[in-house]
């Protein structure tokens, strides 16, 4: 039961390098987001997913891409790394109420344990 | 712009002590809060979600409520153990745009709760 995974946990970069977090989730859920968490800003939505081949912006998308290829996977990208992306991020994933039935676990987030990024 | 206060910002107390902790929100249109813990260096689980249409759940020694038309949340702990020494915050969702169960999801700042022995 590995829920969600992620992939690196720590990674440095040099300002300008690109590089992509990989996130993977075995329990077939249609939404997948990707969140920052840095010091007295809480978690920020960055893009996420209501289903594969679909992404949309989150809060503070600016300086990501990302893809939802297969329904498991929901990548990060990072084209020109900037110091002001030196953050904590996470993956999470749920599954959506079905118009008016609601089912237990339905919008519960399931999240990662984090990708450490430090920019240089 | 819908934001989410969490009272207070950190909390210490003996073991054994019942607490509350303290979630707000200024937009009422909400489509469900939920409760999450944090550990440090950890990801974020998922502790208690009530939907808009419930005033309470519960989880063994954990209580929350909502008052959705006074845009507070509490979440009640019983008999703290160090074991609860953590993050706690809580987030609401929005209603999405056609009826959909996707809105916004916004986190507060959380509280940083410590048990002593």
């Amino acid at each position: 039961n590995a829920g969600v995974t992620q992939t690196p946990k720590f990674r440095v970069l040099k300002t300008g390098q690109s590089m992509t977090l990989l996130c993977a989730q075995d329990m077939n859920h249609e939404y997948m987001y990707w969140y920052r968490q840095d010091p007295g800003m809480g978690l920020r939505l960055i893009h996420y997913s209501v289903g594969e081949g679909t992404t949309a912006k989150g809060e503070v998308p600016d300086g990501y891409n990302v893809s939802r290829l297969k329904k498991q996977n929901f990548l990060l990208g990072l084209e020109s790394a900037a110091p002001s992306q030196t953050s904590v991020y996470f993956c999470a994933s749920s599954y959506p109420t079905r118009g008016a039935v609601t089912f237990s676990g339905a919008n519960v987030l399931t999240f990662g344990a984090g990708s450490r990024l430090t920019v240089l | 712009k819908q934001e989410v206060t969490q009272i207070p910002a950190a909390l210490s107390v003996p073991e054994g002590e019942n607490l509350v902790l303290n979630c707000s929100f200024t937009d009422s249109a909400i489509y469900n809060l939920q409760w999450f813990r944090q550990d440090p260096g950890k990801g974020l689980t998922s502790l208690l979600l009530i939907q808009s249409s419930q005033r309470e759940q519960t989880s063994g020694r954990l209580n929350a409520s909502l008052d959705k038309s006074s845009g507070r949340s509490t979440l009640y702990i019983a008999a703290s153990q160090p074991g609860d020494s953590a993050t706690y915050l809580c987030a609401v969702r929005g209603s999405g745009a056609g009826g959909t169960s996707y809105g916004k999801l916004t986190f507060g700042q959380g509280t940083i709760l410590t048990v002593h022995p």
